[in-house]
């Protein structure tokens, strides 16, 4: 969907390094989320955002950390990356009486 | 129990066929979501839902706050259909309890 982006559309990184997901969002929608998704553990929580600097935790939020310095962009960073992060990311806006808009995703491998 | 229950889990059926997924929840919710996502593909919003019914082309759904529960009906089946369908119960901090979803194949 064109009111929300994800990059990179793909990853391949090395355990132990860094890694930051982008996601921009021109719908000014106040919520934004981080997903990622397993094989037989459908989506899970990672972070959530409710506004510019506003976050808070979900279900699988250790080894993540995430930013939102603008309303239209919300980082989800590895600090340190780790075999059991190779996954899929979605990220997810929604707003007040509209539902949620998914990004394409992002496979991400970590070898 | 999951707080969000999907039946069933899988689903084949022929092209044409009216279909019907079932979900059935135990929270308080602010709407109820129903999502398509195709194999290796993204995650498509198909209905957001708090009473009622709503209607999008080929495909239905209705909701039953009372019973809690809801229903995804697609009428002349196609293979294109074919995806897994995820429903979700928002809360009022805009978060979803997701279903386990249906995996839907259609044959020709």
């Amino acid at each position: 969907d064109a009111g929300i982006t994800q990059s990179p559309r793909h990853k391949v990184t090395e355990t132990g390094t860094p890694v930051t997901l982008r996601c921009h969002q021109t719908e000014n929608h106040r919520y934004m989320y981080w997903y990622r998704q397993d094989p037989g553990h459908g989506l899970r929580l990672i972070h959530y955002s409710y506004g510019v600097k506003d976050t808070d935790k979900g279900e699988v939020s250790d080894g993540y950390s995430v930013s939102r310095s603008k309303t239209e962009d919300f980082l989800l960073t590895l600090e340190s990356a780790t075999s059991s992060q190779t996954s899929v990311y979605f990220c997810a806006i929604s707003g007040q009486a509209v539902g949620y808009t998914f990004g394409s995703g992002t496979r991400l491998t970590v070898v | 129990k999951n707080e969000v229950e999907q039946s069933p889990q899988n689903l084949t059926a022929q092209e044409g066929e009216f279909i019907t997924i079932n979900c059935s929840y135990s929270v308080g919710i602010s709407a109820l979501h129903w999502l398509q996502q195709h194999p290796g593909g993204g995650i498509v919003s198909l209905f957001m839902l708090s009473s009622g019914k709503k209607k999008h082309g080929r495909l239905i759904a209705t909701i039953n706050i009372q019973e809690k529960h809801s229903s995804l009906h697609i009428t002349a089946s196609h293979p294109r259909d074919s995806a897994v369908y995820i429903c979700a119960a928002g809360d009022s901090n805009y978060q979803l309890i997701w279903g386990a979803g249906t995996k839907l194949i259609i044959k020709p």
